[in-house]
């Protein structure tokens, strides 16, 4: 059946240093994207999303990338903090009804001082 | 905003006992959904609901049932609880817009079947 899957289980980088977050996906057909992020025992807190007539977004230090030819999603976190540290869940939407996600394993990222 | 809330946060449940969790959004989110998030695994979808009156099974139903009688609740039942059933689980919410349907999450009830 269809997945999104991610590379990396886990990633270490260091306070200051940006980070990137891979998650690949198997369906073509998906046409929306999320990014999640996820603390210790709370639940996933949206951080940004892509449509899939876009190839990059902007936010606040995050950016999200789309590859559609690869079908690749990558979430790059600009001076990374102690407080991203969190796992981290792309998500996609296929072009059915219902408004379904399928959400990846995750990563986690963990931000050495 | 509350946001999404869901009660309880955590719950411990015997072999064969029900019990119901409930979730509720002050938003006026159309869509809500249930998930289950296993230990080191991504959420899977339980249950979802398009409306008020309207729900539809999602990847794992089996074992939990779901009504939607308003557009701010959307409990989930557990009529049988078994040991597999031991997750923590995850309400949301979106409200469809052009085709951008972020849900947002509350903060999850942790259920233990012992």
């Amino acid at each position: 059946g269809e997945s999104v899957g991610l590379h990396l289980p886990t990633l270490s980088v260091q306070e200051g240093d940006n980070s990137i977050i891979n998650c690949a996906y198997s369906n073509s057909a998906s046409d929306y994207f999320i990014w999640y992020k996820q603390e210790s025992g709370k639940g996933p807190q949206f951080i940004i999303d892509i449509r899939s007539n876009m190839d990059k977004r902007q936010g606040q230090r995050v950016t999200v990338l789309l590859n559609k030819t690869v079908k690749h999603l990558s979430l790059q976190i600009a001076a990374t903090q102690p407080g991203d540290s969190a796992v981290y869940f792309c998500a996609e939407k296929g072009a059915g009804g219902g408004n379904k996600l399928t959400f990846g394993t995750g990563t986690q990222l963990k931000v050495e001082l | 905003n509350a946001g999404v809330t869901q009660t309880p946060k955590f719950r411990i449940l015997k072999i064969g006992q029900s019990m119901t969790l409930q979730c509720a959004q002050d938003m006026n989110h159309n869509y809500m959904y249930w998930y289950r998030q296993d230990p080191g695994m991504g959420l899977k979808l339980i249950y979802y609901s398009v409306g008020a009156g309207i729900t539809d099974k999602g990847e794992v139903p089996n074992g939990y049932n779901v009504s939607r009688s308003t557009t701010e609740d959307f409990p989930l039942r557990l009529e049988l609880a078994a040991p597999s059933q031991t997750s923590v689980y995850f309400c949301a919410s979106s409200l469809r817009d052009r085709g951008t349907d972020t849900q947002y999450f509350g903060p999850g009830t942790r259920l233990t079947v012992l």
